[in-house]
C-alpha cells in the first residue's frame, strides 16, 4: 500500500461545484503539503501544513482552503470550482524537522478536471 | 523572471549518450537543492540531493555552482528506463520551488 494516498484519483465536475480532495499518510510526518502541476508550470505550492494547528498560504491559495483533521490526514477544497483549477494535484509529506534529507514523498495524484 | 528555470526540452538521446540538463535560480541564498524525476503520470520521487562539494549516484553526478546559481544533473550511459521528466527542486526556509521540468527520452 502507498505510505501517501489521495482520493479520488481522477474527478470530473462541473464549473460552481465543491470538491475536496483527500490526503492520508501513514509515514508519521508532521508537514503535508499540497501542489498542483500544469503543463509548463511544473509543481506550484498551494497550502502546506507543519502540523494541526500550523496551516499556511502556498503561492497559489486563492481558490482553495484546506483542513488538517490529523496528523495523518490534509485535505484540499475547491468551494466553487472553475475551469482553470482543471490541473493534477499531488499531496505530500516531508520528514523534516526531524528528518535530515528534506525529501518529499508524494501521493499517486489526483486528476480534477471542471467542464 | 522564473525563480527556478529549465529548458523544457525535450532531449531525446540514444542508448548509451551522456546528457547534461542545467537548472537556474534566483534566489541566491538559496539552501537546499534537489533534482527529483517524474514519469509520465506518476509523482516525482526524489532522484538525489546535490550537495556544494558534488556528488555521484553510479550514473548520476549532481553539480552545484552557488556562484552563477545553477545547478546540474549529468547522466552516463543513458538507458531506455532513464526516461522521464527530471525537476530541478530549490528551498529556501522551508519553501521548496520547483522548476517545470525537463523531459528526456532514451531511445534505442
Amino acid at each position: 500500500d502507498a505510505d501517501v494516498t489521495q482520493t479520488p484519483r481522477n474527478r470530473i465536475t462541473k464549473t460552481g461545484k465543491r470538491i475536496m480532495l483527500e490526503c492520508s499518510q501513514t509515514k508519521g510526518h508532521d508537514r503535508m503539503y499540497w501542489y498542483r502541476q500544469d503543463p509548463g508550470l511544473g509543481l506550484r505550492l498551494i497550502y502546506y501544513s507543519f502540523d494541526v494547528k500550523d496551516i499556511n498560504k502556498g503561492e497559489i491559495s486563492d481558490g482553495y482552503s484546506v483542513s488538517r483533521q490529523a496528523q495523518a490526514k490534509f485535505s484540499l477544497s475547491l468551494e466553487s470550482a472553475i475551469p482553470n483549477q482543471t490541473a493534477l494535484y499531488f499531496c505530500a509529506t516531508s520528514d523534516l524537522p526531524r528528518g535530515i534529507t528534506g525529501e518529499l514523498f508524494f501521493g499517486e495524484g489526483s486528476r480534477l478536471t471542471v467542464l | 523572471r522564473k525563480e527556478v528555470e529549465q529548458d523544457p526540452g525535450p532531449f531525446n538521446v540514444p542508448e548509451g549518450a551522456t546528457v547534461a540538463f542545467n537548472c537556474t535560480y534566483s534566489n541566491s541564498a538559496s539552501q537546499s537543492f534537489f533534482w527529483y524525476r517524474q514519469d509520465c503520470r506518476k509523482e516525482p520521487k526524489l532522484l538525489m540531493s546535490v550537495y556544494s562539494s558534488g556528488n555521484e549516484d553510479g550514473r548520476f553526478t549532481a553539480q552545484l555552482n552557488r556562484a552563477s546559481q545553477y545547478i546540474s544533473l549529468l547522466i552516463r550511459d543513458s538507458k531506455l528506463s532513464d526516461s522521464a521528466t527530471y525537476l530541478c527542486v530549490v528551498t529556501f526556509n522551508n519553501d521548496m520551488r520547483f522548476g517545470a521540468g525537463t523531459r528526456l527520452t532514451v531511445k534505442p
